[in-house]
């Protein structure tokens, strides 16, 4: 059974950085593509990030180029957002989701954890 | 605003059939056959009921199809029942445009 876990949430100041962490199980990790994707509260879902599978190529929404970095750790199965220069409108539920087809970025996901709570308030 | 345009709610009674629309571009929807939808309930994960344009992931009810018409995808649920109450989105690849991009959601309402 795949199963996702996000972790590191936490309420941070505007301006402020924090690192999101989904730990991966029951497929093989390294051979998907994985992405983050928020919710602000009562609003629709966001796509954040993306990562392609063993090569690691990333992307990024507009809205956070050059602020947030994805990274993967093939070997302890583990997808990451490091998130800098939060802004108030940053606020979300991120989930992390798993690609359905593979290796490349398609957007069709098919997996996804429950969500960590990021709050950037003062 | 969303990327992609959606209607913010849908009705039907138990046992008819609803269709919800997703409007794209020729950047997305349009230039790609990667249109997904997804189920949301309260408080709860999206699930992916359809992807690529008209496929179902295992274990989603047949009710539930997906159709694309140039720049527009569709939703159908046909047979609505009860538990089908929840918001729906839609999603689309659109290459080094967007890379992934989201609808707004449609709040789907059982009468």
């Amino acid at each position: 059974e795949v199963q996702l876990l996000e972790s590191g949430g936490d309420l941070v100041q505007p301006g402020g950085s924090l690192k999101l962490s989904c730990a991966a199980s029951g497929f093989s990790f390294s051979t998907y593509a994985m992405s983050w994707v928020r919710q602000a509260p009562g609003k629709g879902l966001e796509w954040v990030s993306g990562i392609s599978g063993s090569v690691g190529s990333t992307y990024y929404a507009d809205s956070v180029k050059g602020r947030f970095t994805i990274s993967r750790d093939n070997s302890h199965n583990t997808l990451y957002l490091l998130m800098n220069s939060l802004r108030a409108d940053d606020t979300a539920l991120y989930y992390c989701a798993k690609d359905l087809r593979g290796s490349s970025l398609r957007g069709s996901f098919d997996s996804w954890g429950q969500g960590t709570l990021v709050t950037v308030s003062s | 605003q969303s990327a992609l345009t959606q209607p913010p709610s849908a009705s039907g009674s138990p046992g008819q059939s609803v269709t919800i629309s997703c409007t794209g571009t020729s950047s997305d929807v349009g230039a790609y056959n990667y249109v997904s939808w997804y189920q949301q309930h309260p408080g709860k994960a999206p699930k992916l009921m359809i992807y690529e344009v008209s496929k179902r992931p295992s274990g989603v009810p047949d009710r539930f199809s997906g159709s694309k018409s140039g720049n527009t995808a569709s939703l159908t649920v046909s047979g609505l029942q009860a538990e089908d109450e929840a918001d729906y989105y839609c999603s689309s690849y659109a290459g080094s445009n967007d890379w992934v991009v989201f609808g707004g959601g449609t709040k789907l309402t059982v009468l």
